[in-house]
């Protein structure tokens, strides 16, 4: 079992919904991430929150909002995606000493936006 | 050039073999390198974690930096087939919370009984 729990595990959106995926880490970690992986692409980082603030954002559209309530729980909002954002996301943990470097990941969220 | 390259595979071999897989990089501003094993519609887990150049070993894993050639090697002893995976490097250039991975593509590694 994980240290790093994703709900839901799967989902189905049209693009014209909105919906949000959920990430809980157990780990007394004080950084969180989102990666998107899609088919035949590297592991993409989308953003990077540490000690609750974002440090960074990688050029992600807008329609992909999240949002870090406290070091334990990231959130993705989803709105108006596009089919080419049917990926794999996954969210991650990192403590910033020891092997910091380490970032350990959840099971990810598979998303099917039809 | 994507800054770290890693063939795709997949890598077919027979169960008790020697499985070999490395990576390439570009940005010797790399100093931190990771392994990551991925099976099918699952999260990655670490494998291993280095930092000098040389070999780390942990069980039948051995992981190999050469910094002067920038290039990583991941080696697995005595296969088996739960060893079928999607395996990932990763490296990074600054040892902080927050730090960003660069991954490479994964090689899909098959072990056949």
């Amino acid at each position: 079992e994980t240290g790093v729990t994703q709900t839901p595990r799967h989902l189905v959106m049209g693009m014209t919904n909105k919906k949000s995926l959920k990430c809980e880490q157990h780990l007394g970690h004080n950084a969180m991430y989102w990666y998107k992986q899609s088919a035949k692409k590297p592991l993409e980082l989308m953003f990077v929150y540490s000690l609750e603030e974002r440090v960074e954002n990688n050029s992600v559209p807008s329609r992909f909002s999240p949002e870090c309530p406290n070091s334990s729980h990231l959130f993705l909002h989803l709105h108006t995606l596009q089919p080419e954002d049917s990926a794999l996301y996954l969210c991650a943990s990192s403590q910033g000493t020891g092997d910091g470097n380490t970032i350990y990941f959840g099971e990810g969220s598979w998303l099917t936006v039809v | 050039q994507k800054e770290v390259e890693q063939d795709p595979g997949p890598l077919s071999v027979p169960e008790g073999a020697i499985v070999s897989l490395n990576c390439t990089y570009s940005n010797s501003a790399f100093q931190y390198f990771m392994w990551y094993r991925q099976y099918s519609r699952k999260g990655p887990e670490l494998l291993m974690y280095t930092y000098s150049s040389g070999n780390k070993e942990d069980g039948r894993f051995t992981a190999q930096v050469d910094k002067s050639s920038k290039y990583i090697s991941l080696f697995i002893r005595d296969s088996q087939p739960s060893d079928s995976a999607t395996y990932l490097c990763a490296m990074s250039m600054i040892k902080a919370a927050g730090n960003k991975l660069t991954f490479g593509g994964g090689t899909r590694v098959l072990v056949k009984p």
